[in-house]
């Protein structure tokens, strides 16, 4: 098993570009979650799904789009970047008889310029 | 609410132990337990659920206290390997499915 993967690990994007950072589980979990980290600030939820087709919002999900196609893919959208949203993002999963427990990928670096 | 961890930092001697303290002001339902390196992923260490368990992981255990919606992570004889940055992550919908909140996590140094 590959576990939880992302990509690209790192991105520089102007003021205004949009992109969309790639999420892939291959343990057929049915939750998964973004977070983004920044210096001092932990870990902060943007969007999650508890499954294909139901997405929700998390505490900072302004500025961000994701969807939900197959269980195993959870895209997110950054729709117009601001230097705002230079972090470091990650993607998680968790299997519904853990309660909770998140599984990370390795993460995305994005600097916004 | 993000949950309030402490301290922000402390610096230990190999063989020393440490305490880590996460409080929250919200009910909790379980109580999660990651250690980061730096420029890696948060690694799960432990999951506490409700009933004041204590659980541990080679000389790594934590406890629960759910009436005070606090919990606690114990180092041992603290090894160079534990240096990192340890959160704890909340639960309070009991289900898990919409994510965890975490603290700003605590910065662990083990010195030779």
């Amino acid at each position: 098993n590959a576990g939880v993967t992302q990509t690209p690990k790192f991105q520089v994007l102007k003021t205004g570009q949009s992109m969309t950072l790639q999420c892939a589980q291959d343990m057929n979990h049915e939750y998964m979650s973004w977070y983004r980290q920044d210096p001092g600030m932990g870990l902060r939820l943007i969007h999650y799904s508890v499954g294909a087709g139901i997405t929700d919002q998390g505490e900072v999900p302004n500025g961000y789009n994701v969807s939900r196609s197959t269980t195993e893919d959870f895209p997110l959208r950054l729709l117009s970047a601001a230097p705002s949203q230079t972090s470091v993002y990650f993607c998680a999963s968790s299997p519904p008889g853990l309660r909770g427990t998140q599984y990370f990928g390795p993460g995305t670096r994005l600097l916004v310029l | 609410q993000q949950p309030v961890q402490s301290p922000q930092a402390v610096i230990l001697r190999e063989g020393e132990d440490a305490v880590i303290n996460c409080s929250s002001s919200k009910a909790l339902y379980s109580v999660h337990w990651y250690r980061q390196k730096h420029g890696e992923a948060p690694v799960f260490l432990m999951i506490l659920l409700k009933g004041g368990e204590q659980k541990g992981h080679e000389k790594i255990s934590a406890s629960f206290n759910e009436k005070k919606q606090q919990s606690s992570l114990y180092l041992t004889a603290s090894q160079l390997s534990y240096s990192g940055t340890y959160f704890c992550g909340t639960d309070h919908s009991g289900g898990g499915a919409d994510g965890l909140t975490f603290g700003k996590g605590t910065h662990l140094i083990i010195q030779p």
